[in-house]
């Protein structure tokens, strides 16, 4: 199984909303709606966004959304805020028990 | 609340064998969930390692399997992770998960960094 793809950065404005995709394969994510997202600030552990494809955890804002179209995953962040900026991965599940990561996304807001 | 924590060497040698333990608290591993590994290269990044459940076995990565060994240690509610034959290529930060639903990660350790190097 290859690594899911992600564009390495993307930015936006405050208040502005993004988008940041995550490429697999009818193996992976085409395959299942169990995809999942993690937010990365430098030298902390990542913390989960979004599972199974679009849910939140308690306490995840709700400018937090996931969807997928096809073999591609997507999280959107609406209504930007300086304290987005970090790193996001995606995760999905492939099949015997197996997950694999996408390469990760920079998020700047300008 | 669900709290994890990676400890072990943080420099291994060449050819030799990583261990890490995590050490879980507020949850006993034996009953319920699935628990695992992770691995950050610096400046890198995710790479699922494996993940074990007493109810199921073992699962690793593909590119992993021949050299790792996930294990439960339940009477000390922790579980441990080895990796032989370490590369330069193994240096990474080591994260410790409980996973949900066989597929995502809730809880995360701080981490540890462990350096392949003489």
């Amino acid at each position: 199984q290859s690594a899911l793809t992600q564009p390495a950065s993307v930015s936006g404005s405050p208040g502005q909303s993004i988008t940041i995709s995550c490429t697999g394969t009818s193996s992976d994510v085409g395959n299942y709606n169990l995809v999942s997202w993690y937010q990365q600030n430098p030298g902390k552990a990542p913390k989960l966004m979004i599972y199974d494809g679009n849910k939140r955890p308690s306490g995840v804002s709700h400018r937090f959304s996931g969807s997928k179209s096809g073999n591609t995953a997507s999280l959107t962040i609406s209504g930007l805020q300086a304290e987005d900026e970090a790193d996001y991965y995606c995760c999905s599940y492939a099949g015997s028990n197996i997950l694999i990561f996408g390469g990760g996304t920079k998020l700047t807001v300008l | 609340q669900v709290q994890l924590q990676e400890s072990g060497p943080g420099l291994v040698k060449p050819s030799e064998t990583l261990s890490l333990t995590c050490v879980v608290s507020g949850y006993s591993i034996s009953s319920g969930y699935s628990w695992g590994w992770i691995r950050q290269p610096p400046g890198k990044g995710l790479e699922w390692i494996g993940t074990f459940s007493h109810s199921v076995s073992t699962h690793y990565n593909p590119s992993l399997k021949s050299r790792v060994t996930i294990s439960p240690h339940t009477s000390r509610n922790q579980f441990s992770l080895k990796l032989n034959s370490v590369t330069a290529a193994d240096t990474a930060v080591f994260y410790c998960v409980r996973v949900i639903g066989g597929n995502y990660f809730d809880n995360w350790g701080q981490g540890t960094l462990v350096t392949v190097s003489s």
